[in-house]
């Protein structure tokens, strides 16, 4: 079955420095690939998303991820934190042209910026 | 746009009483999803519609819980009796076309839902 991992549960950082938050999936085959993001009290909101092609894929806010189907990850990055991308962040996988997949998620990644 | 609307935002009923959720998505969208998120987790998939059939309701505790989405368009998710462990946020999300396509799920606000 697939599975998507995030690994830490919580990462913390200080204002200007680097953004890692980092996520593995299980599939034979690779699946489309989400991030989203959840600020307090609100829905997820969709950060980016890897379907097919050019590998490295930029988002909203100066998010990029790059997919490595070698390494079956797909980290988040951001070069330089600002407090208002505090929230919690969540990597998701889709089965690829499967029309009775669903959305599997991991189970979050909480960003603090320190300022 | 308009969004992905939910309501209420917020309930809080003893363990044993009844509730209902409800959700209005994106206008077009054929594709329905309700999620569970416990505290802690990621959102996890209660039932998928399309159109007013069921896809997939494979997570969904089938003897308490149960949804509709009658004509296509809005839908309902009830708890009948809640427990303890049903506190949690309820997601609804809708798409244009199911996950196998790579379409982004748009998200409502959610029901933060308390059991006493």
């Amino acid at each position: 079955a697939q599975s998507v991992t995030q690994l830490g549960s919580h990462v913390s950082v200080s204002e200007g420095a680097l953004v890692l938050l980092r996520c593995n999936y299980s599939s034979s085959v690779p699946p489309y690939l989400f991030w989203y993001v959840q600020y307090p009290n609100q829905g997820l909101q969709l950060l980016l998303k890897y379907t097919t092609g050019a590998t490295l894929v930029k988002g909203i806010n100066g998010f990029e991820a790059e997919f490595k189907k070698s390494e079956t990850s797909f980290h988040l990055t951001k070069p330089s934190a600002h407090m208002s991308d505090a929230a919690e962040y969540f990597c998701a996988a889709a089965p690829f042209y499967n029309q009775g997949g669903k959305l599997i998620f991991g189970q979050g990644t909480e960003l603090s910026v320190k300022p | 746009e308009a969004g992905v609307a939910q309501s209420p935002r917020y309930k809080i009923i003893e363990k044993r009483q009844s509730v209902a959720f409800w959700c209005n998505p994106i206008s077009g969208h054929a594709t329905l999803y309700w999620y569970q998120q416990i505290l802690g987790q990621g959102p996890k998939l209660l039932i998928q519609f399309q159109n007013n059939g069921v896809v997939d309701d494979s997570q969904l505790p089938k003897d308490r819980f149960s949804a509709e989405r009658l004509k296509g368009v809005d839908s309902t998710l009830k708890i009948q009796p809640a427990k303890l462990e049903d506190s949690a946020v309820y997601l609804c999300a809708s798409s244009l076309v199911p996950p196998g396509y790579g379409n982004e799920q748009f998200f409502g606000p959610g029901t933060r839902l308390t059991v006493l």
